[in-house]
């Protein structure tokens, strides 16, 4: 099993729908959770970090953590074509140190 | 925010030369470099993490004589790949977390596109 799952893309959403990203984690001490995006041939920037169960949101940005299910998600709103572009999700090893991220989902918004 | 400045963004190569890539935090102390490489399609891979004046930890499978890191001061770490050959061709990106505010520190540089010919 892999240490950190995201469903699997291509994912394509209408403008101005709501994308959903999601992600599961294995390792059940990890206590925090990052969601970068990455532009093709970009490295990564920083949407969104989340470290308590519940919902933290940021603008059209929503992420929603769930560590009894091991599952953490990032609703975007209102998307937009300049949204497109591969969402990373990261977990925090439980030693606090080293980042493992998922594979990624790549996201696309249709005019 | 937080920048980390990498260097240079991009370099073609002789298979068989070396290659010295920079990785300098701007307005923080980075007690912590991380050195990632990506192929294209994939995920990040890290390959090493370097804390400032002691040896790099290698995550297994990267050659540590290969991908030489030095971590010499708070402010800049280096990533020397040494006599690459064509597989070596990637994305390699530097991640350098603050030692002050270390739940956010987690910025990327630029990235550097190696190529080797």
């Amino acid at each position: 099993q892999k240490e950190v799952e995201q469903n699997s893309g291509p994912l394509s959403v209408p403008e101005g729908a709501i994308a959903s990203l999601n992600c599961t984690y294995s390792d059940r001490g990890s206590q925090s959770f990052f969601w970068y995006r990455q532009y093709s041939g970009k490295s990564p920037e920083l949407i969104m970090f989340i470290y308590s169960n519940g919902d933290k949101e940021d603008g059209r940005f929503t992420a929603q953590l769930n560590k009894a299910s091991q599952y953490v998600s990032l609703l975007i709103r209102d998307s937009q074509p300049s949204d497109s572009a591969t969402y990373l999700c990261a977990v925090m090893e439980t030693s606090g140190s080293r980042l493992t991220f998922g594979e990624g989902t790549q996201l696309t918004v249709n005019p | 925010g937080a920048v980390v400045s990498q260097h240079p963004s991009w370099v073609i190569c002789k298979s068989g030369t070396s290659v010295k890539i920079e990785c300098r935090s701007l307005d923080f102390q980075a007690t912590t470099m991380f050195w990632y490489r990506q192929f294209p399609k994939q995920s990040l891979m890290l390959m090493a993490t370097s804390n400032e004046g002691s040896k790099a930890t290698y995550e297994q499978g990267v050659e540590k004589d290969k991908f030489l890191i030095n971590h010499a001061s708070l402010t800049l770490s280096t990533l020397t790949v040494t006599s690459a050959h064509p597989e070596d061709s990637s994305f390699y990106i530097c991640s350098a977390r603050d030692g002050v505010s270390a739940v956010y520190g987690y910025t990327f540089g630029s990235g550097t596109r190696l190529t080797v010919v």
